[in-house]
């Protein structure tokens, strides 16, 4: 069975600083994986997917990602954190039927 | 393009009341997701169709839970009697049919059983 395990539930930066999110993924397959931000009373909103094609992924907002197979993971980082940033972030592996699998969420902090 | 829109934003009802979230997908989307969302976690399944057919409900409280998708477009996810669990945000979302195509989210509905 597929599952994510985000492996830290809050990261606090300074603005300015990288941003660095991990997300380590198990599938018996090559999967499909997804990052998600949910800011508060607002709904999910994709950041950036990857879908077999280049390992690194860039997304939204400056974002990006890097599929890393050999070591099951698929990080998501910012070369510089904004104030905007802030929010819930979630990773997550479609299984072959489609059905989507959350993480349980990182939230980021960004300090002035 | 319009989202996927859902209502109401919120709703508060005592315990043992039923109620009632509906959800307008994105229009020429197929497959149709009730997620539910506790407080500090990640979305967990309710159901997902595809058009009108339910193809994963395993994690759909049967006994309290339902969910309809008349002519594979609205849906309508009731619970009845509600239970001071149930608590939690429910999110609706659609995508189009197929592997690696990503899911659309509504702003959710939050329900607060008192």
């Amino acid at each position: 069975a597929q599952s994510v395990t985000q492996l830290d539930s809050h990261v606090s930066v300074s603005e300015g600083t990288p941003v660095l999110l991990r997300c380590n993924y198990s599938s018996s397959y090559s999967p499909s994986l997804f990052w998600y931000v949910q800011h508060p009373n607002k709904g999910l909103q994709l950041l950036l997917k990857y879908t077999s094609a280049a390992t690194l992924v860039k997304g939204i907002n400056g974002f990006e990602a890097e599929f890393k197979k050999s070591e099951t993971s698929f990080h998501l980082t910012k070369p510089s954190a904004h104030m905007s940033d802030a929010a819930e972030y979630f990773c997550v592996v479609s299984d072959l039927t489609g059905k989507l699998i959350f993480g349980q969420g990182t939230e980021l902090s960004v300090k002035p | 393009e319009a989202g996927v829109v859902q209502s109401p934003r919120y709703k508060i009802i005592e315990k043992k009341q039923p109620v009632a979230f509906w959800c307008n997908p994105i229009s020429g989307h197929n497959t149709l997701y009730w997620y539910r969302q506790n407080l500090g976690q990640g979305p967990e399944l309710l159901i997902r169709y595809e058009n009108e057919e339910a193809v994963d409900d395993s994690q759909l409280p049967k006994d309290r839970f339902s969910a309809e998708r008349l002519k594979g477009v609205d849906s309508t996810l009731k619970i009845q009697p509600a239970e001071l669990g149930d608590s939690a945000v429910y999110l609706c979302a659609s995508s189009q049919q197929g592997l690696y195509t990503e899911a659309f989210f509504g702003q959710g509905t939050r329900l607060t059983v008192v």
